[in-house]
């Protein structure tokens, strides 16, 4: 069974930084993009990122770009999402979702359980 | 950046009705547009990918049609478990893109 368990998320000031991870079992993690999509409170969903499986290749979303990097580690079956210069607007739980396929544009199946970031003073 | 407009926002219904929800795209995805569920304090779940095809354990009576810029996602009975919100995506593009979703509730 596929599981994903994000982690690191809390409540910080508009401007700090904080570091998600997500723990992946259950499947070749190598083998398959992942991305983080986060849902504002009450909101839809935003897609914010995405790596290949190799991790050679990464997309942002334009509001995070220059302020987020996703990341993984494949030895130990985690992604990451670096947040830096956090905003009010990033405030939403963050949500880990693995890829159906290898690279490029994806759908997500299944998805975690989310992680929420507060960024509020 | 391609919008996705979902409508109606909200559809009432009723258990054994049949429900269909659209999706619109501001340009062309081809056959790229994935349907999920979502229910209250869950994490989304895949039903649909590549405009018609069923995620691995969806029940059948969700089905999904379309293509270019339009898109239906049709449930034939809803049955109780199935009132929630419904997001469509498309992967044609980026940046990967989601509408901004369709409530069906119990009338």
């Amino acid at each position: 069974e596929v599981q994903l368990l994000e982690s690191g998320g809390g409540l910080v000031q508009p401007g700090e930084s904080l570091r998600l991870s997500c723990a992946a079992s259950g499947f070749t993690f190598s083998s398959y993009a992942m991305s983080w999509v986060r849902q504002a409170p009450g909101k839809g969903l935003e897609w914010v990122s995405i790596i290949s499986g190799s991790g050679a290749s990464t997309y942002y979303t334009d509001s995070v770009k220059g302020r987020f990097t996703i990341s993984r580690d494949n030895s130990k079956n985690t992604l990451y999402l670096q947040m830096n210069s956090l905003r009010a607007e990033d405030t939403a739980v963050y949500y880990c979702a693995k890829g159906t396929y290898s690279t490029g544009r994806n759908c997500f199946d299944p998805w975690g359980q989310g992680t929420l970031v507060t960024v509020s003073s | 950046e391609i919008v996705l407009t979902q409508s109606p926002a909200t559809l009432s219904l009723s258990p054994g009705e049949r429900a269909t929800l659209s999706c619109r795209a501001s340009q062309s995805v081809s056959n790229y547009l994935a349907w999920y569920q979502q229910k209250p304090g869950q994490a989304p779940r895949l039903l649909i990918y590549d405009a018609s095809n069923r995620a691995t354990g969806i029940p059948a009576r969700f089905s999904g049609s379309g293509s270019g810029t339009d898109f239906t996602l049709t449930i034939s009975s809803l049955e109780p478990e199935d009132f929630a919100v419904y997001y469509c995506q498309q992967r044609n593009n980026w940046p990967l893109t989601f509408g901004g979703g369709t409530k069906v509730e119990i009338k």
